[in-house]
């Protein structure tokens, strides 16, 4: 099936472990996103590529590194992780930036991270 | 500073009713605006995207209107359904080169049988 599909759907960590999240589209879109949803459910964007470049880059902690190996994958790293990162993770993608009506975003199912 | 805003915050229908979900967003500098629905433990499906310099956009039972002078948008579910039961988002694209979609924090919907 074609989607953004990203993984694990669920983890759960410790505070000051280093954790991943994953991301693969296979919707040949050149522009990927990381979204950010907290407990009140707003989703605010955290970095977004454009054929592996690093395009938009929000005030986040730089505990938080993305990596795109190449366009159809963008990975998240997180080194030391805190309470307050506890959150859903959401990945994305779109063709062009998503400016065209033919290219909504379209996003995976997202990644719970629980950090106790 | 671009701020989106969706009011209600959660509505309740029976089956059957026609109903607007409304959202507003601060600067009208904008290259289009997304409506999205977003079912428990899941991602966001894209419904409709109105180009700004479109009015309207209709898929199915779902219309989405754009007025970027006044700042709204409302999208109207007609003969709504349990099945439509799901939080309702809409974002706008900024034009600007940071390119970022602002989210509204949605509107829940339950529609009762």
């Amino acid at each position: 099936d074609t989607a953004v599909s990203q993984t694990p759907k669920y983890l759960v960590t410790q505070m000051g472990n280093d954790k991943s999240i994953k991301c693969e589209q296979n919707l040949g879109h050149d522009t990927m996103y990381w979204y950010k949803q907290d407990s009140k459910k707003f989703l605010k964007i955290m970095f977004s590529y454009n054929n592996k470049e690093l395009i938009i880059n929000e005030t986040v902690p730089n505990r938080f590194s993305p990596k795109s190996p190449d366009k159809a994958h963008l990975n998240l790293h997180i080194n030391s992780l805190e309470l307050g990162d506890s959150a859903v993770y959401f990945c994305a993608s779109s063709q062009g930036r998503g400016l065209s009506g033919n290219s909504p975003l379209h996003f995976g199912n997202g990644t719970r991270l629980t950090v106790t | 500073k671009q701020e989106v805003t969706q009011i209600p915050a959660a509505l309740s229908v029976p089956e059957g009713e026609n109903l607007v979900l409304n959202c507003s967003f601060t600067d009208s500098a904008i290259y289009n605006l997304q409506w999205f629905r977003q079912d428990p433990g899941k991602g966001l499906t894209s419904l409709l995207l109105i180009q700004s310099s479109q009015r309207e956009q209709t898929s199915g039972r779902l219309n989405a209107s754009l007025d970027k002078s006044s700042g709204r948008s409302t999208l109207y579910i007609a003969a709504s359904q349990p099945g439509d039961s799901a939080t309702y988002l809409c974002a706008v694209l900024r034009m600007d080169s940071s390119y970022k979609l602002i989210f509204g924090s949605g509107t829940r919907l339950l529609v009762r049988p």
